[in-house]
């Protein structure tokens, strides 16, 4: 299995862009996990999806943050607009199952606001 | 709320040296993960402890959970390059959500 997929792997954009960063999670896995990870606060859990419903928004941190799961090899995170405090590695993560919480992570995607 | 303290923040070693890296909470975790994370990559599962006491060895590195399941401890024995990374450990209850550390940077130097 080539494992968790994530694109891009690097994103530049200006204040007020869109931003869309996409996943890939394992086959067969059923949960899915987005996290943003920086210096200062480290890994944070932005949502995660079972089956493909949200489950646990709860760490988005503003409105315009969205995420989606359309299918069980598909999810999107989205920044609309995007600021400069947006800037950090994303990551997305999936799971074989709720009960097992190991987690297997993407390469990350790197996003600078600026 | 569930907070995992991880300690040291940072290490920086000689080669050959030994280490210990904690995991410490007030809180009692069914499992407990260990993880490492190079960088420009996304962290790597290392090994998972659940039950209270239990120890792992995976090479050089042994992993332990605490009796009671609210710590855990990485040792290094004759530590190496390639072991330098960033170490997280991560707390698992009864559902979906893992507990992160924030971290332990470790440089092991030539």
């Amino acid at each position: 299995d080539a494992g968790v997929i994530q694109s891009p792997r690097h994103e530049v954009t200006e204040m007020g862009q869109e931003v869309t960063l996409r996943c890939k999670p394992i086959s067969g896995h059923n949960s899915l996990f987005w996290y943003r990870q920086t210096m200062m606060r480290g890994l944070e859990l932005l949502i995660y999806f079972n089956n493909n419903v949200p489950i646990d928004d709860s760490g988005m941190p503003e409105d315009r943050f969205s995420a989606k799961m359309p299918n069980a090899s598909f999810s999107t995170l989205k920044i609309q607009p995007s600021e400069p405090r947006d800037s950090a590695v994303y990551f997305c993560a999936s799971s074989y199952s709720t009960a097992n919480t190991e987690a297997f992570f993407g390469q990350g995607t790197r996003l600078t606001v600026v | 709320t569930q907070l995992l303290e991880q300690s040291p923040q940072f290490l920086s070693i000689q080669e050959g040296e030994n280490l210990t890296v904690y995991c410490n909470s007030s809180s009692v975790f069914s499992s407990l993960q260990w993880y490492r994370q190079e960088p420009g990559e996304g962290p790597v599962l290392l090994v998972t402890v659940v039950t209270g006491g239990e120890v792992k060895k995976l090479k050089r590195l042994t992993f332990q959970f605490g009796d009671a399941r609210k710590d855990s401890s990485l040792h290094i024995t004759a530590a190496q390059p390639g072991d330098t990374g960033l170490y997280l450990c991560a707390g698992g209850g009864s559902n979906y959500q893992l507990i992160w550390g924030a971290g332990t940077k470790l440089i092991i130097k030539p």
